[in-house]
């Protein structure tokens, strides 16, 4: 089974400061991990995943994740939060079976100016 | 715009009436998905169909929640006699049969049931 944990339900930065989410995945398979960004009343929109390639994947808006297996880790960065990205963020995992995708529980991006 | 539209954007309803929500996925895609998101909460699996197929429906309640994917036409997620709990963001993905590792989602639509 496929599951994925998002550590810290809000996280505040200063604008300019280091963004950190934290994901922690539980899969049984070789997953594909994924980030997806959320804004108010919005759908969600793809900000990168990892599909076995390179460990260390890059996105859009600046972000990029690393995808640790030791650690069974998939943690968004950013090296310079800015006011636009105060979002939910939301890490997934691909299930082996059916196509589905499980989704954390979010994590709400403050960024204070 | 190519992405996946969701109609309607927000939807109210009296407890008891039908509330349905359409989705047409991203052109080219023939996979659907369909999350809901109750406040202060994530996004939880409902159903995933393929054209005229249910393919999972694990994460749909037992009754008055149904879901097709006709050969033309929506997707359409169909709540039956709709109760305040009923209340939520309802999104809809796609995906191409080629390339399923990674969704595309639509706007969302807004369930509010009073």
């Amino acid at each position: 089974a496929q599951s994925v944990t998002q550590l810290g339900s809000h996280v505040s930065v200063s604008e300019g400061a280091l963004v950190l989410l934290r994901c922690n995945y539980s899969s049984s398979v070789p997953p594909y991990l994924f980030w997806y960004v959320q804004y108010p009343n919005q759908g969600l929109q793809l900000l990168l995943k990892y599909t076995s390639a390179a460990t260390l994947v890059k996105g859009i808006n600046g972000f990029e994740a690393e995808f640790k297996k030791s650690e069974t880790s998939f943690h968004l960065t950013k090296p310079s939060a800015h006011m636009s990205d105060a979002a939910e963020y939301f890490c997934a995992v691909r299930g082996n079976t059916g196509n589905q995708f499980y989704f954390g529980t979010g994590t709400s991006l403050t960024v204070i100016p | 715009n190519a992405g996946v539209m969701q109609n309607p954007r927000h939807l109210v309803r009296r407890r008891g009436q039908e509330a349905r929500l359409r989705c047409s996925p991203m052109k080219g895609h023939s996979h659907v998905y369909w999350y809901r998101q109750l406040p202060e909460e994530g996004l939880k699996f409902m159903v995933y169909l393929q054209k005229e197929n249910i393919i999972d429906e694990s994460g749909m309640p037992k009754e008055r929640f149904s879901a097709e994917f006709p050969k033309e036409g929506p997707s359409i997620l169909r709540i039956q006699q709709v109760v305040r709990g009923d209340s939520a963001a309802y999104f809809c993905a796609s995906s191409v049969a080629a390339d399923g590792n990674t969704i595309y989602f639509g706007e969302g639509s807004w369930l509010t049931v009073v």
